[in-house]
């Protein structure tokens, strides 16, 4: 059975701290990994990993994949309080469906 | 906001009624998903339609019944629910070909509470 782990679970910090989300997988015949970032209401999307080592990057987000170590993290720089978020990895495989993990709630206090 | 509608956006329901969940998707794609999100709990899978055809059901109770009737259209049939289905329930899209469907477009979901 297809299984992503997310940590850290939560996650409390202060404007202008730097953060890093870890997500490891175990994904039969792995195809891509994905982030979300889910306020609210619905998750949005965020980046799409394929390729282990190629660092993706979005303003002060940016995520890179491992694949021979099985893991993704998803740094986000400078945060603000619109960084508050339960941040979703997902990983998709042979199934072509996404598991998803528990996701990361961040915090981020004035 | 997405590409993709759901309504009701929020729902109250007694566990003998009957309703019905609707997604609507703006985006041209042609695969369409329902998931469920429990607090605490991952996002579930529940059930998937590549080209109007069901694909995936992931041991999903019969009260809860999927229909497709077009690649742009979704609903989730609900009945007879227990109070442990309370969630909100998120439909989903994304582009789907022989080798992979990755990114899915979600809508803002419909918070369902069973009393």
């Amino acid at each position: 059975e297809d299984k992503v782990v997310q940590s850290p679970l939560s996650l409390v910090v202060h404007e202008g701290d730097t953060v890093t989300l870890n997500c490891s997988y175990e994904v039969t015949n792995f195809r891509s990994l994905l982030w979300y970032k889910q306020e609210k209401k619905a998750p949005t999307f965020l980046f799409m990993l394929t390729s282990s080592g190629i660092e993706k990057k979005s303003g002060r987000l940016s995520s890179i994949l491992d694949k021979k170590e099985l893991f993704s993290i998803l740094n986000i720089t400078a945060t603000q309080t619109g960084d508050s978020a339960v941040y979703l990895c997902a990983g998709t495989g042979s199934a072509r469906q996404l598991t998803f993990g528990s996701g990361t709630q961040l915090t981020v206090l004035p | 906001e997405t590409g993709v509608t759901q309504t009701p956006r929020h729902l109250v329901m007694g566990m003998t009624n009957k309703k019905s969940l609707k997604c609507e998707q703006h985006l041209g794609h042609n695969a369409m998903y329902w998931y469920k999100q429990s607090a605490k709990k991952p996002l579930e899978l529940m059930f998937v339609y590549n080209f109007k055809e069901q694909t995936e059901n992931n041991s999903v109770p019969s009260r809860f019944s999927p229909e497709c009737p077009n690649s742009s259209h979704l609903f989730l049939h609900l009945h007879t629910l227990q109070p442990e289905d309370s969630a909100l329930y998120l439909c989903a899209s994304s582009q789907a070909n022989d080798r992979a469907s990755y990114e899915q477009y979600f809508g803002p979901g419909t918070r369902l509470t069973v009393t």
